[in-house]
Formats: structure tokens, C-alpha cells, sequence
């Protein structure tokens, strides 16, 4: 009965590669948000999506591509992995658009080696 | 902009104890103000949350309010279970931002029996 589900849980991989992440939730919300947890526990959001419309879209480089193909899944793509995109990334979402309360998945630990 | 601002961790006290971890917020209008915290290895889980001034938000325990004078939401419990150590999160959101959550950098509570 698990809310807002994430897989994987983590995620090793080298240099170069591109990997996924997917995203699904069971609440019925229309909302969905991607957030990235850095080294220092700095949480910020990435992307969210409505309905499977892009609604935010913050300063992510372009390697970096969401995916909805429908509302209860928000996936995550990552082209020519960095070092610099270790980090948990987490899945998130909301009733709806604004919604004060977000559900959080358990995250997906990613390591670029 | 809109900012978050918590007191640097880590927090480290005895089971028992008073816990007051700081948080400060700049932003445009009236947000709604939240604590969420992540257990070790967990994702993150909203705490508590008010939507308006004077608003009390509590739960397990704590308690937090929000004060517009001082820009302030404050976390508080009266006494500390070593179950609490964890990393505690301050996060506002700002009417109209789309679900655009500004979390704080996050404050690590250790709790020593």
C-alpha cells in the first residue's frame, strides 16, 4: 500500500551512461515532482508535472528529461551521466497543482563512478 | 527571493531534553510553512504545517508556530526520544508558486540515551 513509489532504490553506474528512475504513485493525485537531494542534504526542486503537463521546469541541464506517461507515473531520465549528478533524487507529489501537502517517495540514491 | 534559513546541525542531546531547532523564512506574500523530517535512510515525511499567521502546526510531539512578525517557525518538543534523531527539514510555499517547495538546508537532530 506503499504511496509514492520509487525504483531503483539505488542506482551505481559510470560516467557516461544514461540510466532511469521511475516514479509512481497510488493516491490519486494529479500532481508529480521530481526534487534532488545533494551531498549536503540541499533538497531542490527539478521538474513537477500536472496531468502529464510540464508545469515547472527549473535550471536543469538539458540531459535531464521527465517523462509522464500518465498521471499516476513521473519518470526520470538522465543522458551522459556526470559525477556531478550523484545525488537522491525524489519523487514527490500532490492533490493538486499549489497543494500545500506533498507525499514523498523513499528516494533513489544514484552514484556516478 | 524566497529563502528558507534553519540553524546549522548537528544537534546533539540527551533523551529527554528540549529541542528548539530555528527556522527563518523570506517571502512575497503569505506562504504556508512546513517542518518535514527524514529518518536514516528513509525519504522525507511531512511533520507538521500551518498555512496562515498564528497558525500552530503539532504532531508527535512537536510543534511549531507561525509567526509573521518575526518570520519565524521554530520546531519544538519538550522532550526528546532517541526514535527522534533524524534530519529535520524547514520548507515554505508561496501562494501561486505551482507546488514549487523551498526547503531549508536541514538540521541534524542526534539523541543519546
Amino acid at each position: 500500500d506503499t504511496a509514492v513509489s520509487q525504483t531503483p532504490k539505488y542506482l551505481v553506474t559510470q560516467m557516461g551512461n544514461d540510466k532511469s528512475i521511475k516514479c509512481e504513485q497510488n493516491l490519486g493525485h494529479d500532481t508529480m515532482y521530481w526534487y534532488k537531494q545533494d551531498s549536503k542534504k540541499f533538497l531542490k526542486i527539478m521538474f513537477s508535472y500536472n496531468n502529464k503537463e510540464l508545469i515547472i521546469n527549473e535550471t536543469v541541464p538539458n540531459r535531464f528529461s521527465p517523462k509522464s506517461p500518465d498521471k499516476a507515473h513521473l519518470n526520470l531520465h538522465i543522458n551522459s551521466l556526470e559525477l556531478g549528478d550523484s545525488a537522491v533524487y525524489f519523487c514527490a507529489s500532490s492533490q493538486f497543482t499549489g497543494e500545500e501537502t506533498q507525499y514523498f517517495g523513499p528516494g533513489t540514491r544514484l552514484l556516478v563512478l | 527571493g524566497n529563502s528558507v534559513t534553519q540553524m546549522e546541525g548537528p544537534v546533539t542531546l540527551s533523551e529527554e531534553a528540549f529541542l528548539t531547532i530555528n527556522c527563518t523564512y523570506t517571502a512575497t506574500g503569505y506562504p504556508s510553512l512546513f517542518w518535514y523530517v527524514q529518518y536514516p535512510g528513509e525519504g522525507l515525511q511531512l511533520l507538521l504545517k500551518a498555512t496562515k499567521a498564528d497558525d500552530k502546526g503539532s504532531n508527535k510531539g512537536f510543534e511549531a508556530t507561525y509567526r509573521k512578525e518575526t518570520t519565524s517557525f521554530h520546531l519544538e518538543k519538550g522532550s526528546v526520544q532517541v526514535s527522534d534523531s533524524a534530519v529535520y527539514f524547514c520548507a515554505l510555499l508561496r501562494r501561486g508558486s505551482q507546488g514549487n517547495l523551498i526547503f531549508g538546508k536541514g538540521t541534524k537532530l542526534s539523541v543519546k540515551p
